[in-house]
């Protein structure tokens, strides 16, 4: 069985430029969470879709977005980069059944803002 | 909003002894407390978790301890082994409530075990 597949692994944009992530969940899994980490802050929470519905939001600026299709793979996009967003931009994929709630996370994405 | 405050944030011990790591929760409607292990340069894995209805979990080398009351929950590592070298991260959930997908973490603590 296939883990969370994160997409591209590491890359390097500059200052302004807005970037697009992808995630592919576990087989089965309708519910994707996004998560920033970085050493200052930690492990932070940023968005969490369910069949194609942005169901929580956590506290970052507009320039964070995301969506999820209907195959359950979700991206997020942001726009405007700015320094501070240099981080790991981790998904985790989970059943959302009662009890079945654990989420399994993906390698992350490694994003730099030069 | 939720808050978790996790403890030490290093820890260094000799290959054999236990380690604990304990962590505080703010919000007394948690209900999940699930422990991540990141070995460098690698993604969080699970390694266990428990429930507000049960106070003790083990599986194997590690247990998790969980004080409703107090709103607390710990990590016991026995018999450490250097593969056990990581950052260890704790969380709280509320499952039935709106929080989806919002794990709330604690700041990580690094385990380093010598041989």
């Amino acid at each position: 069985k296939a883990g969370v597949t994160q997409t591209p692994r590491y890359l390097i944009k500059t200052r302004g430029q807005q970037v697009t992530l992808s995630c592919s969940p576990i087989s089965g899994h309708r519910s994707v969470s996004w998560y920033q980490q970085t050493p200052g802050q930690g492990l932070q929470f940023l968005f969490e879709y369910f069949s194609e519905t942005q169901r929580n939001k956590g506290n970052f600026p507009g320039r964070f977005s995301g969506r999820q299709f209907s195959n359950s793979r979700s991206e997020m996009n942001v726009s405007t980069l700015e320094l501070g967003d240099s981080a790991l931009y981790l998904c985790a994929s989970s059943l959302d059944r009662a009890g079945a709630n654990v989420l399994t996370f993906g390698a992350g994405s490694r994003l730099t803002v030069l | 909003g939720e808050n978790v405050e996790q403890h030490p944030s290093t820890l260094s011990v000799q290959e054999g002894d236990s380690a604990v790591i304990k962590c505080t929760y703010s919000d007394s409607a948690s209900n999940y407390f699930p422990w991540y292990k990141q070995e460098l340069g690698k993604r969080p894995q699970l390694i266990i978790d428990i429930r507000s209805n049960v106070g003790e979990k083990k599986d194997q080398r590690i247990a998790v301890t969980l004080n409703k009351t107090a709103k607390h929950f710990s990590l016991h590592i026995t018999e450490t082994q250097p593969e056990d070298s990581a950052v260890y991260f704790c969380a709280s959930y509320r499952v039935g409530g709106t929080s989806y997908g919002k794990l709330t973490f604690g700041q990580g603590t690094i385990l380093t075990v010598h041989p």
